[in-house]
């Protein structure tokens, strides 16, 4: 079982659409979660950044945190084209030197 | 502020070769990971330095790879006798030296070098 899974999707809405995306994970010893977008043949981009439990919200995307569950989740609010990317969440546990563990990550397209 | 710096951006070796790939942090950044992503998957790590140490390197095969951050200048990610499987992007990330707890775990990528082997 991987540590962290995520749907490879393709997911694909229409612009203005609400997205969801999330993650689920098994080791209890993470605390630091992350959203990362990437764009076909570039770098990962840091989106969103969360300690622990809890909400947070940047402008169009909220990231959702659950322990209990150990699920982590992405909202996009009015979709746009240009947020079609391979959205990756990230997560890491304290003590590990900040090793970064991913998902396979999400592949969406928001058609015009 | 320049953001983290890869190069090449793209490298092609035959089998056998040696592949350097070179990683220059942000500024103010003395933490570097390096990650691998195969077609079709996720980001894979596989070593973690700071300057003239390597910290964690678990995710290293452990034969033909090898990484280092020297003192002055970039971090290298050094594959001797590269073949077909090695053929992926490699990408780096680099996170503060200082800053408050929660900060210092925010890793930047830099865009990657596509390593082709033929």
């Amino acid at each position: 079982q991987k540590e962290v899974e995520q749907d490879p999707g393709p997911l694909s809405v229409p612009e203005g659409a609400i997205v969801s995306l999330n993650c689920t994970y098994s080791n209890s010893a993470f605390q630091y979660f992350m959203w990362y977008r990437q764009y076909s043949r570039k770098g990962p981009e840091l989106l969103m950044y969360t300690y622990s439990s809890g909400n947070k919200e940047d402008g169009r995307f909220t990231a959702q945190v659950d322990k209990s569950s150990k699920y982590i989740s992405l909202f996009i609010r009015d979709s746009q084209p240009s947020d079609s990317a391979t959205y990756l969440c990230a997560m890491s546990a304290i003590g590990q030197g900040g090793k970064l563990i991913f998902g396979q990550g999400t592949e969406l397209s928001v058609k015009p | 502020n320049a953001g983290v710096m890869q190069n090449p951006r793209h490298l092609v070796r035959r089998r056998g070769q040696e592949a350097r790939l070179r990683c220059s942090p942000m500024k103010g950044h003395s933490h570097v990971y390096w990650y691998r992503q195969l077609p079709e998957e996720g980001l894979k790590f596989m070593v973690y330095l700071q300057k003239e140490n390597i910290i964690d390197e678990s995710g290293m095969p452990k034969e033909r790879f090898s990484a280092e951050f020297p003192k002055e200048g970039p971090s290298i990610l050094r594959i001797q006798q590269v073949v077909r499987g090695d053929s992926a992007a490699y990408f780096c990330a680099s996170s503060p030296t200082s800053g408050k707890g929660e900060a210092k775990n925010i890793q930047y990528f830099g865009a990657g070098t596509r390593l082709s082997v033929l």
